[in-house]
């Protein structure tokens, strides 16, 4: 089945040490977003890529970037982690930019603990 | 700016019974898809019902159907025979028909289902 596919489930990560967060996707969208949520809030758009082209929201801070290396695969850095990072990161795709009928289809997430 | 809100943080339905989520959005639009999404505790979002705003008739899938009322702007989700799966995470979600414009997403309901 095509999917959005999230890397790890679950990672844990030391207070000021870099992590890198994986999304791969087989649906072959142009768009894919990354989302952070934290407890029972709505998910907040960090950035988002439309093939190539990367797109940040005015107020994601410098410490969070993002990677798409090819179609498939999207990578979400945090260069120093605080304790405010903690939380699910969501990662999303869409077939184009309109976001359209379909919506965005969503990964399983990624729960990041910060110690 | 488009917003979207959900004025109630969690409702309680018994098991079998009927229960009806309030969404209200604010746009300037007249062309725009509405969504609402589910988040179980595994936390994968999962699309449920889409409502396109230039469809007068309401979507339905099997037991969740929506009241989509565009001159009041509002978008209400009912769950039909509610069952114990359907205990998560609800979001309304709004996304205007145009480039470059990204899903705006209410602060979402908690549904907690009794047996």
């Amino acid at each position: 089945d095509a999917m959005v596919i999230q890397n790890p489930r679950y990672q844990v990560t030391q207070f000021g040490k870099p992590v890198t967060l994986s999304c791969s996707q087989t649906l072959n969208h142009n768009v894919m977003y990354w989302y952070q949520q934290k407890s029972s809030q709505a998910p907040k758009l960090l950035f988002h890529y439309y093939d190539k082209d990367f797109n940040n929201e005015a107020d994601t801070p410098d410490n969070f970037q993002s990677r798409r290396p090819n179609t498939s695969f999207c990578f979400l850095d945090i260069r120093s982690p605080g304790l405010g990072d903690a939380a699910m990161y969501l990662c999303a795709t869409s077939r184009d930019a309109a976001g359209g009928m379909n919506g965005y289809t969503f990964g399983s997430g990624t729960r990041l603990t910060v110690v | 700016a488009q917003t979207v809100t959900q004025s109630q943080p969690e409702m309680s339905v018994q098991e079998a019974e009927t229960v009806t989520l309030s969404c209200t959005y604010d746009t300037s639009e007249s062309d725009y898809y509405l969504f609402w999404y589910k988040q179980p505790p595994s936390r994968q979002m999962i699309l449920v019902i889409r409502q396109e705003a230039y469809k007068q008739q309401n979507a339905t899938e099997n037991r969740f159907s929506v009241n989509f009322q565009k001159a009041a702007k509002s978008f209400s989700l009912k769950i039909s025979d509610s069952q114990l799966g359907d205990a998560a995470m609800y979001f309304c979600a709004y996304i205007p028909n145009t480039l470059g414009n990204m899903l705006t997403f209410g602060g979402g309901t908690r549904l907690m289902v009794k047996p």
